[in-house]
């Protein structure tokens, strides 16, 4: 079966840091760029950061530069992303999706809250 | 950054009825806009790429139009599993890639 499997999210104080997973299967995932996209009640849908299949580039959007890391594992067809220096407004459910050009499969999501 | 603004907010209809979605883009984005369903408690998924190509799978009551800054998505007949939030995304110029609000079609 295609799918992508996120886990890591959690509980987290602010300033905090995690690191969320995403297991990809059914297809070849070196082939893939990929993205990790979350969504909270009141921004909605915001894009944080994307891979490209040979990690040649990447790109994270301004508010998490510096905090954000993305990463992947071609051998373990995994996808990561290490958040540090976390804030309140990083609450949200965080999906691993699948290439940046058709977002075309998303994980079911992995819920991460910061708070005290 | 490019904004995209989608209308209504909500969309009131009876099953058989025609939906008809606004994405509105803040610059020209080309055709390189997206359409997303949405239903509670899953994951977004891709209904059209690229303004009006259906992706696998979507049924042909699904269809998208437009080009710049001007987009619909149009569901000729719904059906009960229509209703759901629908969400436009733009990739013509990011970082950042960029969704809209979001329309909640909902049943009257």
């Amino acid at each position: 079966e295609v799918q992508l499997v996120e886990s890591g999210g959690g509980l987290v104080k602010p300033g905090g840091s995690l690191r969320l997973s995403c297991a990809a299967s059914g297809f070849i995932f070196s082939s893939y760029s990929m993205n990790w996209v979350r969504q909270t009640p009141g921004k909605g849908l915001e894009w944080i950061s994307s891979i490209s299949s040979g990690t040649t580039h990447i790109y994270y959007r301004d508010s998490v530069k510096g905090r954000f890391t993305i990463s992947r594992d071609n051998a373990k067809n995994s996808l990561y992303l290490q958040m540090n220096s976390l804030r309140a407004e990083d609450t949200a459910v965080y999906y691993c999706v699948r290439d940046f050009l058709l977002l075309d499969l998303w994980g079911q999501g992995t819920p991460v809250t910061v708070s005290s | 950054e490019i904004v995209l603004t989608q209308s209504p907010a909500t969309l009131s209809l009876s099953p058989g009825e025609r939906a008809t979605l606004s994405c509105r883009a803040s610059q020209s984005v080309g055709t390189y806009l997206a359409w997303y369903q949405q239903k509670p408690g899953q994951a977004p998924r891709l209904l059209i790429y690229d303004a009006s190509n259906r992706a696998a799978g979507i049924p042909a009551r699904f269809s998208g139009s437009g080009s710049g800054t001007d987009f619909t998505l149009t569901i000729s007949s719904l059906e009960p599993e229509d209703f759901a939030v629908y969400y436009c995304l733009q990739r013509n110029n990011w970082p950042p890639l960029t969704f809209g609000g979001g329309t909640k079609v909902e049943i009257k």
